[in-house]
């Protein structure tokens, strides 16, 4: 069954730490993306990536750092530098335009 | 800037009857509009999307609807079912370059049983 598998589904994370949400698809898709909801303000695009090896910063991109070594997988982590990381993480990917995002189940971060 | 709006937060609807949710947009150059439905603590999930060469797209019981000239697009749900209580975000994107999707804030669908 293909789709896309981000783990861990919780994450909790101490002042100052850095951590890696896993992002896995095998849809076969070129396009991944990363974004995060926080309530009343819809999904905000943190980075993208067309292809292996290229990623493009989304609107959101301060303290977060991504890699694409795989087509199958684009991590992403949310460094000590992200001054406000609790937030629901999402991640996608696509055929291309028009044809929709395939979602992750999403990660929840939270900062204790 | 949002470039993509969902004026309404909320809507209630009695189960049978019809949903509409309402979208916004501001850029003419979008090229696909998209909605999406999603549950809490779940990622979305895709539902229809309408090219912008189109005015209407329909599958099963959603319909989309495009206005071009108003820039302003709905989704209609006929009939609505207490399943389709979920948020559903309206999204657009355009050809060329990267693909990059703008999403609304998302309109809280309740249908009453």
């Amino acid at each position: 069954d293909g789709g896309i598998t981000q783990s861990p589904k919780y994450l909790f994370r101490k002042e100052g730490q850095n951590v890696t949400l896993s992002c896995e698809q095998n849809l076969n898709h070129d396009a991944m993306y990363w974004y995060r909801q926080d309530p009343g303000q819809g999904l905000r695009l943190i980075y993208y990536s067309q292809i292996v090896n290229d990623f493009q910063k989304g609107d959101i991109a301060e303290g977060y750092s991504v890699s694409r070594e795989k087509k199958e997988s684009f991590p992403l982590t949310v460094t000590s530098a992200q001054k406000n990381p609790t937030a629901f993480y999402l991640c996608a990917s696509t055929f291309g335009t028009g044809y929709g995002y395939t979602f992750g189940s999403g990660t929840r971060l939270t900062v204790v | 800037d949002q470039q993509v709006k969902q004026n309404s937060p909320s809507l209630s609807v009695q189960e049978g009857r019809i949903s509409i949710l309402n979208c916004d947009y501001t850029n003419s150059m979008f090229d696909y509009f998209l909605w999406y439905k999603k549950y809490p603590a779940e990622g979305p999930t895709f539902l229809i999307s309408i090219s912008s060469i189109k005015d209407k797209n329909e599958d099963g019981r959603f319909t989309v609807f495009l206005n071009k000239s108003a820039k302003h697009l709905s989704l209609h749900i006929v009939p609505s079912q207490p399943g389709d209580s979920a948020v559903y975000f309206c999204a657009a994107e355009s050809l060329g370059g990267y693909q990059k999707v703008t999403f609304g804030t998302g309109t809280k669908l309740q249908v009453i049983p």
